[in-house]
């Protein structure tokens, strides 16, 4: 069964780095384009970056841009999302999310969430 | 960017009524809207796809229709495990992707 294990969230101070990664398991990696969304507390859903099935085209939501980077090793199975410059308005919980095809369409697989907090 | 619309914000319900939830998009998103439940604590989990279509493993009970501005999504009997928070999303016109704001359906 599809499986997507996040990690890497924890307490960072504003302006500071973090690293998220996204392990995934029982379905082939490479022909599915995989998503970051996060949710900040209490509130709704945002899209925050895609990247296509082979990595060569990757596109962020505007909150995030110039900041983030999404990244994937098809040959470890795994997608990243390193935060850099972070603000309070970051702090969410981040979901990875598998596309329903090679490039962006609809998330359907999420895995569990890792929590990002960001404070001083 | 498209911006999807929800309505009503709650809906108090009862265990086998009918739940009728709106999706209202900014411009023309043809039929590309998708439809996600989330429990609290929980990941989104996706229910319809392409305005219309069931994902894998969702009960005949979840039905989605609509296209260009207007979706609806209809709980044909609510059970009580349906009580959620339903949000919709387009892919028309990305990036971005864009979600509603979601509507919680809870126990009345």
């Amino acid at each position: 069964q599809v499986q997507l294990v996040e990690s890497g969230g924890g307490v960072v101070q504003p302006g500071r780095s973090l690293r998220l990664s996204c392990a995934a398991s029982g379905f082939t990696f490479s022909a599915y384009a995989m998503h970051w969304v996060r949710q900040a507390p209490g509130k709704g859903l945002e899209w925050v970056a895609v990247i296509s099935y082979d990595g060569t085209n990757k596109y962020y939501a505007d909150s995030v841009k110039g900041r983030f980077t999404i990244s994937r090793d098809n040959s470890k199975n795994t997608v990243d999302l390193q935060m850099n410059s972070l603000r309070a308005e970051d702090a969410a919980v981040y979901y990875c999310a598998r596309d329903k095809a090679r490039t962006g369409t609809y998330f359907g697989y999420w895995g569990q969430g890792t929590l990002v907090t960001v404070s001083s | 960017e498209i911006v999807l619309t929800q309505s009503p914000a709650t809906l108090s319900l009862s265990p086998g009524e009918r739940a009728t939830l709106s999706c209202r998009a900014s411009q023309s998103v043809n039929s590309y809207l998708a439809w996600y439940q989330q429990k609290p604590g929980q990941a989104p989990r996706l229910l319809i796809y392409d305005a219309s279509n069931r994902a894998t493993g969702i009960p005949a009970r979840f039905s989605g229709s609509g296209s260009g501005t207007d979706f609806t999504l209809t709980i044909s009997s609510l059970e009580p495990e349906d009580f959620a928070v339903y949000y919709c999303q387009q892919r028309s016109n990305w990036p971005p992707f864009t979600f509603g704001p979601g509507t919680k359906v809870d126990i009345k």
